[in-house]
């Protein structure tokens, strides 16, 4: 059950876009998105509720298909500092409060 | 300052011993979690707990245990049943339906 992160790794010029795709077999309540930095704590970016909705945060902003169970987070004109591993966390449809995390994508921004 | 704080950061533990890994959160969350990482795993749900007095096993609970005698605190304990215990445990806490606030870590390695 737990949900497929793709790709695996990415590795992108400073201002160029990136997408990390996540998908789940089971009816979703909602999707996590956190970014973590090499040897540091995970930290969270958003969270996107059953109802199909978009949020952003600066240029960093995600959609979730409740119909396909699948999130896509957009890295739009990427920083330096957007380097690392984002992490989708999914909450099944019964809200059960168990996150479940897909296993990552590495980023990482050439100058 | 509201956080999450994680103790020790770095534990060294014997074959057969039990260790107990400490978290305290003052952020007046219900939720706390606790999650395994190793490399290229992403991270693996050990226990979670929704309210005081109760907890669930996530899954990977096998060889650990937890308690919840306080909403500020949830110690998990890796017990000598832990066949391969050395990893990066990270602790989290949320109030329900929002996104999680990740402590700093513990990193345990067994000698």
């Amino acid at each position: 059950q737990q949900p497929v992160q793709s790709p695996q790794a990415v590795i992108l010029r400073e201002g160029e876009d990136a997408v990390i795709n996540c998908s789940s077999s089971k009816a979703l309540y909602s999707v996590h998105w956190y970014r973590q930095k090499h040897g540091e704590a995970p930290v969270f970016l958003m969270i996107l509720l059953k109802g199909g909705e978009q949020k952003g945060h600066d240029k960093i902003s995600a959609s979730f298909n409740e119909k396909k169970q699948q999130s896509s987070l957009y890295l739009t004109a990427s920083q330096l500092s957007y380097s690392g591993t984002y992490f989708c966390g999914t909450e099944r449809i019964n809200r059960d409060d168990k996150i479940i995390f897909g296993k990552g994508t590495r980023l990482h921004i050439l100058p | 300052d509201g956080g999450i704080t994680q103790s020790p950061k770095y534990l060294f533990r014997k074959e057969g011993q039990n260790v107990t890994l400490s978290c305290e959160q003052n952020l007046n969350h219900d939720a706390m979690y606790w999650y395994r990482q190793d490399p290229g795993q992403g991270l693996r749900l050990i226990y979670y707990s929704q309210i005081v007095n109760d907890f669930q096993k996530g899954d990977i609970a096998e060889g650990y245990s937890v308690s919840r005698e306080k909403k500020e605190s949830f110690p998990l304990t890796v017990t000598s049943a832990q066949k391969n215990p050395t990893a990066f445990y990270l602790c989290a806490s949320s109030m329900r339906g929002a996104g999680q606030f990740f402590g700093p870590g513990t990193r345990l390695t067994v000698l």
